[in-house]
């Protein structure tokens, strides 16, 4: 079946670092791709998303390309901030399908 | 818009109780489902539901009933509360398309304690 796997965290940068979270996927179609954040207290929100092969997601200063090739949705930032901290979650969709798929999350610590 | 909201935002029960989370939206959203989060598992998807009428079962539906009488409600009920189901949960809501589920709106959680 459909997964999604994330890297485990705590990831823990200094402000104004670069961030990677990686993700790949595994699905038997052509998914849509989402990062979700959760920041303290609160619910998910979608974060970024991309519904096919090479589209690139962005906001808030994140980015994630769809790579087919390598099955991956890896979450960048070229310098992260404290309120950046967070758990972000990777997850897909597939057309005919009635679930989403979520990683486990990655919890994110910004030291000032 | 109020998006997606629930209630109550917390709970304490005792073992055996029964009780409804409620879950409400105003954005007209076909998909409905409900997660647990607990500590290292991320989130697990309990029940869902793609449209008034329909329910199905998601990964964890064991102790837990819902219903979907309306589009916009979709309570889960906890019959007999257990100390194992105490948990963060969630309601989400979403449009559907052809290619899947689009984006999910998650409401702010409640975060259930039994005793």
């Amino acid at each position: 079946g459909d997964s999604v796997t994330q890297m485990e965290g705590p990831v823990t940068l200094s402000e104004e670092a670069f961030l990677t979270i990686n993700c790949t996927y595994t699905a038997t179609g052509y998914p849509s791709l989402f990062w979700y954040v959760q920041y303290p207290g609160e619910g998910l929100q979608l974060l970024l998303k991309a519904t096919k092969a090479d589209d690139k997601g962005s906001n808030k200063g994140f980015e994630a390309t769809y790579r087919k090739e390598t099955t991956s949705f890896h979450l960048e930032k070229g310098s992260v901030q404290v309120s950046d901290s967070a758990v972000y979650f990777c997850a897909l969709t597939e057309g005919g399908d009635d679930k989403i798929i979520f990683g486990k999350g990655t919890r994110l610590h910004i030291l000032p | 818009n109020a998006g997606v909201t629930q209630t109550p935002k917390f709970q304490v029960l005792k073992t055996g109780q029964s009780m409804t989370l409620q879950c409400a939206q105003d954005m007209n959203h076909e998909y409905m489902s409900w997660y647990r989060q607990d500590p290292g598992m991320g989130l697990r998807l309990i029940h869902y539901s793609v449209g008034a009428g329909i329910t199905d079962q998601g990964e964890v539906p064991n102790g837990y009933n819902v219903s979907r009488s309306t589009t916009e409600d979709f309570p889960l009920r906890l019959l007999s509360a257990a100390p194992s189901q105490t948990s963060v949960y969630f309601c989400a809501s979403s449009s559907l398309r052809t290619s899947g589920i689009n984006e999910q709106f998650f409401g702010p959680g409640t975060r259930l304690t039994v005793l």
